[in-house]
Order: structure tokens, then sequence, then C-alpha cells
């Protein structure tokens, strides 16, 4: 049981290149999320979904589109990289009907834009 | 609309010695709250959480906090820190009750224990 999974772990992009963060999830969770962390500023949200083939932006999704095709899976893109851009990306899913609201993340991508 | 605020960007505390980290929301609903830890390079992990009930939680790794309504805070305590404990803290509060279960977090809270 991996839990919450993200690659790359790490990434160097120039502005204007285009990449996808993939975000895989083995709990048959519903509800999976998207989160920039910036110094000083905390956790962020980008979008999210709460299930399969659905998505809807969060508090900062300018830049940045999602999907969901696969319940297991949600990927992050970025169709023209800035340099406002450079963070430090985790994802997180949570159940739903359990009663628990707890978000399991996953260990992050650190995002460079040059 | 909700928020979070976390007024101390830093706690430099020595070993042993008892912590308070302060956490205020605002809402026009009720609210679960949380506490996160993020130890350095890695993902958030869960410390303790709100949901209903008792007013004091007790969480992971001896951490505790109490819910106070009334002054709309959610403070994390421990009675004597770690070395292992140097991490950055995040309080975050979801509506009771929601449809997406969407965290609002606040800045984080940088504890540093000292030897």
């Amino acid at each position: 049981n991996a839990g919450v999974t993200q690659t790359p772990k790490f990434r160097v992009l120039k502005t204007g290149q285009s990449m996808t963060l993939l975000c895989a999830q083995d709990m048959n969770h519903e509800y999976m999320y998207w989160y920039r962390q910036d110094p000083g500023m905390g956790l962020r949200l980008i979008h999210y979904s709460v299930g399969e083939g659905t998505t809807a932006k969060g508090e900062v999704p300018d830049g940045y589109n999602v999907s969901r095709l696969k319940k297991q899976n949600f990927l992050l893109g970025l169709e023209s990289a800035a340099p406002s851009q450079t963070s430090v990306y985790f994802c997180a899913s949570t159940a739903t009907g359990t009663g628990n609201y707890e978000q399991y993340f996953g260990p992050g991508t650190r995002l460079t834009v040059t | 609309a909700q928020s979070v605020t976390q007024l101390d960007s830093q706690v430099p505390v020595f070993e042993e010695a008892p912590v308070e980290l302060r956490c205020n929301y605002s809402s026009s609903v009720s609210v679960y709250l949380f506490w996160y830890v993020q130890y350095p390079n890695q993902g958030l992990q869960l410390l303790l959480k709100y949901l209903s009930g008792s007013t004091l939680v007790k969480g992971i790794n001896g951490f505790e906090a109490e819910f106070n309504k009334s002054q709309t805070s959610f403070h994390l305590r421990k009675p004597s820190v770690h070395i292992s404990d140097t991490a950055e803290y995040f309080c975050a509060v979801t509506n009771y009750g929601g449809a997406t279960n969407k965290l609002i977090f606040g800045t984080g809270t940088l504890l540093a224990v000292q030897p």
C-alpha cells in the first residue's frame, strides 16, 4: 500500500515549456486535490476533483489544468510555465462517507521555472 | 469565506520545554479543524483533528489541541518537546458537512527545538 505517490520528485523547466505532474493513490479515494506550497503562504488549493471525470477550480487555478480520467490518478498540467509557478506541489486524497475527513498527502514535487 | 491565522511564523524552544502553537480561524459556518506536521523535505502528516465531541483532542507524538468556539481558536500544545519535533506545523479548517472537504490552511509555524 503506497498511499499517495507523485511523479516526478524534482523538475527544472524553462519559461514557456510545458509539463504534467502525476498523482496516484491506491486507497480508492473519491476526492483528490492539488496544492502549491510557497514560503510564508502555507498551502493553497489549485484544483480538485470529487470523482472520476470531474474537476473544479480551487483558490489559485490560473496557469494550470487538470484531468481525472481514472479514479486513482489526478494529473496537473502546466501549458506554458512561468517563473511564478516555481513552487512545491502536493497532491492529496481523501475518502468520503467515512466521517474521517483526513487528507493524505504525497511527498511533493519541487518545480523550478527559470 | 473561511480563513486561518497562525500568528507565529517561527517558535524557538529548548528541548524538554513546553510549547504552544497558536491557531485562530474565521468562518460563518461550523468547521472541522486539523493540525498537520511537515518534516523537512516531506509531505504533510495529520497530527490531530477536531470533528465533534470533547474539545480537548489528543494526537500523535504527545501533541494535543483544544477547540475554543467562543475564541475561534485551536491551539496546539506539547508539555515537553524533543529535537525530533522540529518541523513546520499547519493549522487547517474545512466546512462542517461540506461537499468537497476542501482544506483552508494557515501560513504555518516553524517549531525550532534547540538542545
